[in-house]
């Protein structure tokens, strides 16, 4: 199946710093990325939707100038969490789906630690 | 009203049982339809998709309902490597979509 890359996997931050997380389509050509947010023994949260070459949409609730996306090839998004927050801390997850495959596929997910 | 509802559970079963997830749509344009699991901090990862007249892959059969909007997984002869969470998604449009809350479950010795 299909590959999703997301980096990093697992990454401790001071507040107040930003961290930018990379998410990759490796063999197909992802015309749409998802960003999720899961706390513990929580669902998935959809943050925001991002198209190739265009601005992303971001859920209600979700503050657009914190979590910057960008999507600025067929194969790459990433989400840059700014002037992070320890209530940021959580399990950021990528997903990718192409106009041409009709399910989405996941990157392995980062974890974020904001101390 | 949500795009996916689904009872959050927690289901607990006993080995052997069988145990079975419903999840409901709301838009009757919705296209493919999608049974995910996912592990404890891991990433979701598709079980099964679900075709209009239901399939079965070893103890797992999924079933489409289009008149009533849902779908259903089964799971028979529970293990313990079946506890996770299940998730539903529901594709709308090209790239349109949209993930239940997922349903946990825990298979007990």
């Amino acid at each position: 199946g299909a590959v999703v890359s997301q980096h990093p996997s697992r990454v401790i931050c001071k507040s107040g710093t930003s961290v930018k997380i990379e998410c990759r389509s490796l063999d197909f050509q992802a015309t749409t990325m998802f960003w999720y947010r899961q706390f513990p023994k929580q669902s998935l949260m959809l943050m925001a939707t991002s198209n190739e070459g265009s601005k992303a949409t971001y859920e209600q609730g979700v503050e657009k100038d914190k979590f910057l996306i960008n999507h600025a090839s067929l194969t790459l998004s990433t989400l840059t969490v700014t002037s992070a927050h320890p209530e940021d801390s959580s399990f950021y997850i990528c997903s990718a789906a192409s106009g041409m495959a009709t399910e989405a596929f996941f990157g392995q997910g980062t974890r974020l630690t904001v101390v | 009203r949500k795009e996916v509802e689904q009872d959050p559970g927690p289901f607990n079963v006993p080995e052997g049982a069988t145990v079975a997830f419903n999840c409901t749509y709301s838009n009757s344009a919705s296209q493919s339809f999608f049974w995910y699991r996912q592990d404890c901090r891991k990433e979701p990862k598709l079980l099964m998709s679900v075709y209009s007249s239901g399939n079965e892959d070893g103890r797992f059969t999924a079933q489409l309902n289009r008149a009533s909007q849902y779908i259903s997984l089964l799971i028979r002869d529970s293990k313990l490597s079946d506890s996770a969470t299940y998730l539903c998604v529901v594709k709308t449009g090209a790239n349109n979509l949209f993930f239940g809350t997922g349903t946990r479950l825990t298979v007990i010795p």
